[in-house]
């Protein structure tokens, strides 16, 4: 089945640290996309990035870096010297059956402290 | 500049009250989706639409109907709210035929059953 795992409920880090959000998944297709949505105090989930299976290089945007393994199906998010900016809930997700259809992790709540 | 709009951000209903919750998208989408968001559970679908006057049961579909007569209008009915459906509600849409495309989310509607 389809699954996706955000065990972390909440954190909270002083502005400049490092922080990593861990999602791990389970898929029964050969070939995927993962996800990352970030969800700001407004309320509307926002698409940051999208991986596919086929590629295991690390991806890095700006202060946003995303650790895709294949081995231990994991795709983490690290945010480098973090912003209070940053402050929100994270989602990792997974398509499943076909159409469009996003199967979201729990949400992982990042808040950080000036 | 792309846009979901979830008619209400806040609505507060009585036990038993007939619920609507609209959503309209301006970006031709085929496909929309509705989620409830809860603390702890993440996002889950609840109803989700390929075509116009089509639609498909999610994961969590008890106590819900959906409407779409338009291509860009998507309503979550509630047809005798309950205090378990206290939620967050999200709509969402995305382009057809793919499992690689982004979802584009509202802003949420806040419903409170008392």
């Amino acid at each position: 089945a389809q699954k996706v795992t955000q065990a972390q409920t909440e954190i909270s880090v002083v502005e400049k640290e490092d922080v990593t959000l861990d999602c791990v998944y389970e898929t029964r297709d050969t070939t995927y996309y993962l996800f990352w949505y970030k969800q700001p105090p407004s309320g509307e989930l926002v698409f940051l990035i999208r991986r596919n299976s086929f590629d295991e290089q690390n991806e890095i945007s700006g202060r946003y870096s995303w650790n895709f393994q294949k081995s231990t199906s994991s795709f983490n998010f690290t945010i480098t010297a973090s912003q209070v900016v940053d402050s929100a809930v994270y989602f990792c997700a997974l398509p499943y059956n076909q159409g469009g259809k996003l199967i979201f992790g729990q949400g992982t709540e990042l808040s950080v402290k000036p | 500049d792309v846009k979901v709009t979830q008619s209400s951000r806040y609505l507060v209903k009585r036990t038993g009250e007939k619920v609507f919750l609209e959503c309209v998208q301006d970006m031709d989408h085929e496909n929309m989706f509705w989620y409830r968001q809860d603390p702890g559970l993440g996002l889950r679908l609840i109803y989700f639409s390929y075509d116009v006057k089509m639609k498909e049961k999610g994961d969590i579909p008890e106590g819900y109907s959906v409407s779409r007569e338009k291509k860009e209008r998507f309503s979550l009915i509630l047809e005798s709210a309950s205090t378990n459906q206290t939620s967050m509600y999200l709509c969402a849409s995305s382009p057809p035929y793919t499992n690689t495309g982004e979802l584009f989310f509202g802003e949420g509607s806040r419903l409170t059953v008392l």
